[in-house]
């Protein structure tokens, strides 16, 4: 497995602002995800987070509102831009170990409160 | 449209109860499902199951997959207070750009003591 970090643990954001998540992981990892689960929801993945080149997006979700980087294979960070209340949720980093059917862990989460 | 249905999707049971949990699922280009555990915010692991018919065990949890009747199951035995919990239970499917998850809504487990 792997030992995954994310900050913040949790946030209460005003409207109209920005948030960014930082997700760390303890070894180098290809594959690296974001998830969000809005409450009493299961989970949706948002993006795949590619090192050194652009995330790709889910059906429903832009990188206008959610911009990704990943300028390594240890890391990651995902922006909640100009957020509304809709927006309040858990946001969860994953990662992907193990070749050729991988296993995927999840990072601790962030929960957002948007008022 | 690739879909995870689990059911039920909540049950109340007295410690020392075995529970059976269910999952099935229609997906194109199956990969393999995953089962998970959820407490709080971070859904913690438990197994990945690729093959039809080979148990997977850990402890006083099971898994076995069906590919033929696309399905799972996930045996809790002897419960404990402790496996009070969201079970969840995810698809991955092949797609162009890589693999993806799709997640059940989950079960919703309640041990009483």
């Amino acid at each position: 497995s792997a030992v995954i970090s994310q900050k913040p643990s949790r946030d209460i954001c005003q409207r109209g602002t920005s948030l960014t998540i930082q997700c760390q992981v303890d070894s180098q990892v290809t594959m690296m995800f974001w998830y969000r689960q809005q409450p009493g929801q299961s989970l949706t993945l948002i993006a795949t987070a590619n090192q050194g080149s652009e995330a790709t997006y889910e059906s429903g979700f832009v990188i206008d509102k959610f911009p990704i980087s990943r300028p390594n294979l240890t890391f990651s960070t995902l922006t909640v831009s100009n957020m509304s209340p809709e927006d309040s949720s858990i946001y969860l980093c994953s990662v992907g170990l193990g070749t050729p059917f991988y296993e995927q862990y999840f990072g601790p989460g962030t929960r957002l409160t948007v008022t | 449209e690739d879909k995870v249905v689990q059911s039920p999707l909540s049950l109340v049971v007295h410690e020392g109860d075995t529970v059976t949990l269910n999952c099935s699922y229609e997906v194109t280009n199956f990969r393999s499902l995953l089962w998970y555990k959820q407490e709080k915010k971070a859904p913690t692991f438990l197994f990945m199951l690729t093959s039809s018919g080979i148990e997977k065990k850990s402890g006083r949890l099971s898994s076995i997959l069906d590919k033929k009747e696309l399905f799972s199951i996930l045996n809790i035995t002897a419960t404990q207070t402790g496996d009070s919990a969201v079970y969840l239970c995810a698809v991955r499917s092949s797609m162009e750009y890589g693999n993806k998850l799709v997640f059940g809504a989950g079960t919703i487990l309640r041990v009483k003591s």
